[in-house]
């Protein structure tokens, strides 16, 4: 079975300041790897995925992260952030089926607290 | 892009009684949808997958008696709490996926269900 860890369970940070939110997998066959951000009392919103290609994904709201598949790492960056990041992040994993269809493993969450 | 709609947003129910949770996708077909909950800071919980027109799948330790859950169509799926107790409350998250198109997995925006 596949899992996700999240080694930081907060990121505090100041604004315009670079981030680095850390993701490692574990999984025995090829995976997806996925980020979401959840902002309080909604629900999660993709940042990005890797899918297959680029080991450099880049997403949505100027973040991007890297595939490293000799480390197990899909860890998370933005050089610049702002006020309006702040909110747990999820690292999240799934297998690859033919088809399609299978569910997500989500990891611990990080919450990112940008400051002034 | 891809939308799923969750309602209600928000519920406040008496114990015992049963609460209806809404998930639909609005503009693609969703051939499978997972539902989750998520206590307080802390990660989402899998507690069942469902695909069109077949029983649901539940996780470990998830009562399929108490949290029903139908897909009857390719829109629609429910999940019913029934004889909701306070231990029930928590933030109920669906999500669905479409075969056709981008892989990818699109959230709803979770009910916040107390049970007083």
């Amino acid at each position: 079975a596949q899992s996700v860890t999240q080694l930081d369970s907060q990121v505090p940070v100041f604004e315009e300041a670079p981030v680095e939110l850390r993701c490692n997998y574990s999984s025995s066959v090829s995976v997806y790897l996925f980020w979401y951000v959840q902002y309080p009392n909604q629900g999660l919103q993709l940042l990005l995925k890797y899918l297959s290609g680029s080991t450099l994904v880049k997403g949505i709201n100027g973040f991007e992260a890297e595939f490293n598949k000799s480390q197990t790492s899909f860890h998370l960056r933005k050089p610049s952030v702002h006020i309006s990041d702040t909110a747990e992040y999820f690292c999240a994993v799934t297998i690859v089926l033919t088809g399609g269809g299978n569910k997500l493993t989500f990891g611990t969450g990080t919450q990112l607290k940008v400051e002034l | 892009g891809a939308v799923v709609s969750q309602h209600p947003s928000r519920v406040i129910c008496k114990s015992g009684t049963s609460v209806k949770i809404e998930c639909r996708s609005l503009d693609f077909q969703a051939t499978t949808m997972f539902w989750y909950r998520q206590f307080p800071k802390q990660s989402l919980m899998l507690m069942a997958t469902s695909n069109e027109g077949s029983k649901a799948t539940y996780e470990q330790g998830v009562e399929k008696d108490k949290f029903l859950i139908n897909h009857a169509s390719l829109t629609l799926s429910t999940l019913t709490v029934t004889s909701a107790h306070p231990e029930d409350s928590s933030f109920y998250i669906c999500s669905a996926i479409n075969r056709q198109g981008v892989y990818g997995y699109t959230f709803g925006s979770g009910t916040r269900l107390t049970v007083v």
